[in-house]
């Protein structure tokens, strides 16, 4: 089946470093979420990427889409305290699968004032 | 509010009785989907509805039971737990529209000695 594997398991930055997730698929991907995890609580959605070689900017965050739509990254530009948690990606088949959602393993940032 | 109920937050039960852990929401959405997270495994998906009595298994189905009779409820039911199955359980749903902007419940703490 679908496997989706995201690394690194952790990281541990200091504020102002900057911070990159990422994920690779063992098959194509309809889409790719990107959701965030603070520490007891449950994913908040950050984005959804679509098409090949998307790239979306929020504030801080750029994320990428692979042209293949089989790999996936999230960087962190100057990071600040507010953004520790864990990042899940997220990948949603496609064909009779649609709907199935798989996510990667998690990057557990740490961010030190 | 717009969101996402679990309930209940937390369960401890023994080996073999059945449970049902309750998933509400009321924004309307068509899709709602189970998941458990455990540590370095990340969320794995168990079953995901598209729509009223339209259910998928995920990756982890085995030995959970759902259904899907109304838009708003999406009950999951462990009909004889074992302890494998102490987890954190997440339920989501997403909006038609663009049915992959998943919000989260806020998670069931099941324990099963």
């Amino acid at each position: 089946g679908q496997q989706v594997m995201q690394i690194p398991q952790y990281q541990h930055v200091q504020e102002g470093e900057d911070f990159t997730t990422y994920c690779n698929s063992s098959t194509t991907l309809s889409n790719i979420q990107w959701y965030k995890q603070r520490p007891g609580g449950h994913p908040v959605f950050l984005i959804q990427l679509v098409k090949s070689g998307e790239v979306k900017k929020q504030k801080r965050l750029t994320f990428q889409f692979g042209e293949a739509k089989k790999n996936s990254s999230l960087h962190i530009t100057a990071t600040q305290t507010t953004d520790v948690g864990t990042y899940f990606c997220a990948g949603l088949a496609g064909g009779t699968s649609y709907g199935k959602l798989t996510f990667g393993q998690g990057t557990i940032l740490t961010v030190h004032p | 509010e717009a969101q996402v109920t679990q309930n209940p937050r937390y369960l401890i039960t023994v080996t073999g009785k059945k449970l049902t852990v309750t998933c509400s929401q009321n924004m309307n959405h068509e899709y709602m989907s189970w998941y458990r997270q455990d540590p370095g495994l990340g969320l794995r998906q168990i079953y995901y509805s598209m729509n009223v009595e339209v259910t998928d298994k995920g990756d982890v189905p085995e030995g959970y039971k759902v259904s899907r009779k109304e838009k708003r409820n999406f009950p999951l039911i462990l009909e004889s737990p074992s302890p494998n199955q102490t987890s954190l359980y997440f339920c989501a749903s997403s909006p038609s529209g663009n049915p992959w902007t998943q919000y989260f419940g806020p998670g069931t703490r099941l324990t099963v000695l």
